[in-house]
């Protein structure tokens, strides 16, 4: 986990309420992806960066909004949180894109997100 | 779609031997395959990286063989130890994005 940090840690909302988390790197990474795992489903993309302002899709994208204003910072929005969205959220970071040399992943501890 | 396949049910190994953990992939031509190791509670952690063109990656204890025709990927540890006990993932990726399995829980038996 050196070198990534979430928050906040566990939060506890209610349906239909804005929730954002945070995703801090130290290592100057250009790429960045928000993840969520939920048994029985694995780990799913949910958003990914490809450097500052530049992001695109995953599988599960549906609900959810990010930024990168900053190398270091990438920011998950849920919009309006639903109970389907209870899930621990996963942040990671790589040096380079999937295909290249380098582009093991780095994840975060993650964020445990009830949505009651 | 792509689909990834790991051994849905836990594996449960005597400690000593080597556990083989298997990942089959459909509809997907990755140029490279990872496999993670996840503690409860905590975030994947990457162990070895196989390239298309590699047949078998090796590193310390652990040995990864990648099979392009077979559309597989075997995933072996060796002298196995209850320390090894967690949940291994699969990632074939190409381009921008990596693909997780849902993963493989391990058991060292002592």
């Amino acid at each position: 986990d050196a070198g990534i940090t979430q928050s906040p840690r566990h939060k506890v909302t209610e349906t239909g309420t804005p929730v954002t988390l945070r995703c801090h790197q130290t290592e100057n990474h250009r790429y960045m992806y928000w993840y969520r795992q939920d048994p029985g489903h694995g780990l799913r993309l949910i958003h990914y960066s490809y450097g500052v302002k530049d992001t695109d899709k995953g599988e599960v994208s549906d609900g959810y909004s990010v930024s990168r204003s900053k190398t270091e910072d990438f920011l998950l929005t849920l919009e309006s949180a639903t109970s389907s969205q209870t899930s621990v959220y996963f942040c990671a970071i790589s040096e380079s894109r999937a295909s290249g040399d380098h582009n093991e992943q780095f994840f975060g501890p993650g964020t445990r997100l009830t949505v009651l | 779609s792509q689909k990834i396949e790991q051994n849905s049910e836990a594996l449960n190994i005597q400690e000593g031997k080597t556990a083989t953990l298997t990942c089959n992939y459909t509809n997907y031509s990755p140029a490279y395959l990872q496999w993670y190791r996840q503690d409860p509670g905590r975030g994947p952690v990457f162990l070895l990286l196989i390239r298309e063109n590699e047949k078998e990656k090796r590193k310390e204890r652990l040995k990864v063989t990648f099979d392009t025709t077979l559309k597989q990927s075997l995933f072996h540890i060796t002298a196995s130890q209850p320390a090894d006990s967690a949940t291994y993932l699969c990632a074939p990726n190409r381009d921008d994005k990596i693909i997780f399995g849902k993963g493989t829980r391990l058991h060292i038996l002592p």
